[in-house]
């Protein structure tokens, strides 16, 4: 089946700083998924990001389907951001196959 | 729109009972719905497929006699885990995909405790 490998898998940020996360993919997708699990575990659907770029607030992300890569942009980071962000995606069929995440905290 | 609610968000169960999750599509119809599990600090990983009218989809490894999945209406999906055991612990996430929108929607899941 298709793998999904997210990088890094822990980050520490200080607030206000920027930071990129990465999903790598080992197969053409139909469907790519960002999302942030928060402390009470919760998935929080952040972009559905089959291919270009799209923003949201500080949040913004890019996926190069042909070069199998998506990233996630997080600007001015702020304490609230603190939790696991996973990439999810979808290659033939309907199931979703989630990348290990990225543990992210934002120190104050 | 395309909210997904799952029930109980917390279950601490004895050893050798059985528990039951549901999971609801509030204002969608589902065919479909996931089942996954969740371990401390680990990813999620796809326990079944729930098919509305039909069988459930389950992945290797998964034991369907302990995992009973009934996808009986459009808009409720349950897992039942049979037989409980501490083994059985862990967090508990269902989804759906969302008609006339892209992607899938997550409940906020179930964290199963087995004592």
């Amino acid at each position: 089946g298709i793998q999904v490998e997210q990088s890094p898998p822990d980050l520490i940020l200080q607030e206000g700083a920027n930071s990129t996360l990465r999903c790598n993919f080992s197969d053409s997708v139909n469907n790519l998924q960002w999302f942030h699990q928060n402390p009470w575990g919760q998935l929080i659907n952040l972009f559905y990001i089959p291919s270009g770029t799209k923003q949201n607030g500080r949040l913004s992300a890019t996926t190069v389907a042909t070069e199998r890569y998506s990233l996630l942009y997080i600007s001015s980071s702020q304490t609230t951001d603190s939790g696991v962000y996973f990439c999810a995606v979808r290659a033939a069929g309907n199931k979703l196959t989630f990348g290990g995440g990225t543990r992210v905290l934002v120190k104050p | 729109g395309a909210v997904v609610s799952q029930h109980p968000s917390r279950v601490i169960c004895k050893s050798g009972t059985s528990v039951k999750i549901e999971c609801r599509s509030l204002d969608f119809q589902a065919t479909t719905m996931f089942w996954y599990r969740q371990f401390p600090k680990q990813s999620l990983m796809l326990m079944a497929t729930s098919n509305e009218g039909s069988k459930a989809t389950y992945e290797q490894g998964v034991e369907k006699d302990k995992f009973l999945i009934n996808h009986a209406s459009l808009t409720l999906s349950t897992l039942t885990v049979t037989s409980a055991h501490p083994e059985d612990s862990s967090f508990y996430i269902c989804s759906a995909s969302n008609p006339g929108q892209y992607g899938y929607t997550f409940g906020s899941g179930t964290r199963l405790t087995v004592v």
